[in-house]
């Protein structure tokens, strides 16, 4: 299947700093890129939808000031914690769908696991 | 209200026999179904999909099993081995670009 990544993998910080999480489509070209996050034991909730270009579409109960979403270019989305507390450690999984002939098929990144301390 | 669900959180099978992993939805909207795999601490692995014009797709030991009419479909993989365990989620999504749908997934174990 097509190929996503994901930097960092990891990731430790002080509380009150911002973080970025880039997320890319290494040979596909990802009209929609989604934002998860997942608590331990539990199932992916997503956070953001976004479009190439355009502004994200955030979930109910998601800060969109807290979690910034870029997608500049069809290969490339970011996602930035501003202000990191303690409660945002999680991990972090980005996921990208196609354009054309492979716009149903969905794609997911190995996620980066962020720690607030 | 959950759209989509998998009623089993947890199956063991037998090295070799064959594992069936259910997934059941409620939006007759949806048209397009995906199976993933996920280990802790990784993203989901894509594993297998199928179209609502279809009642089967095959690939390798996973064959995807629709059944539109009862809103059900199931993950067939045979013979299972000891590395297929892991959780596995079913997933929906619709002809727009809408997010997907996930399933709280299914934990198989493969005992050898």
């Amino acid at each position: 299947g097509a190929v996503v990544s994901q930097h960092p993998s990891w990731v430790i910080c002080k509380s009150g700093t911002s973080v970025k999480i880039e997320c890319r489509s290494l040979d596909f070209q990802a009209t929609t890129m989604f934002w998860y996050r997942q608590f331990p034991k539990q199932s992916l909730m997503l956070m953001a939808t976004s479009n190439e270009g355009s502004k994200a579409t955030y979930e109910q109960g998601v800060e969109k000031d807290k979690f910034l979403i870029n997608h500049a270019s069809l290969t490339l989305s970011t996602l930035t914690v501003t202000s990191a507390h303690p409660e945002d450690s999680s991990f972090y999984i980005c996921s990208a769908r196609g354009i054309g002939g492979s716009r149903n098929e969905q794609f997911f990144g190995p996620g980066t696991r962020l720690t607030v301390l | 209200d959950q759209q989509v669900k998998q009623n089993s959180p947890s199956l063991s099978v037998q090295e070799g026999r064959i594992s069936i992993l259910n997934c059941d939805y409620t939006n007759s909207m949806f048209d397009y179904f995906l199976w993933y795999k996920k280990y802790p601490a990784e993203g989901p692995t894509f594993l297998i999909s199928i179209s609502s014009i279809k009642d089967k797709n095959e690939d390798g030991r996973f064959t995807v099993f629709l059944n539109k009419s009862a809103k059900h479909l199931s993950l067939h993989i045979v013979p299972s081995q000891p590395g297929d365990s892991a959780v596995y989620f079913c997933a929906a999504h619709d002809s727009g670009n809408t997010p997907l749908v996930f399933g709280k997934g299914t934990r198989l174990s493969v005992i050898a």
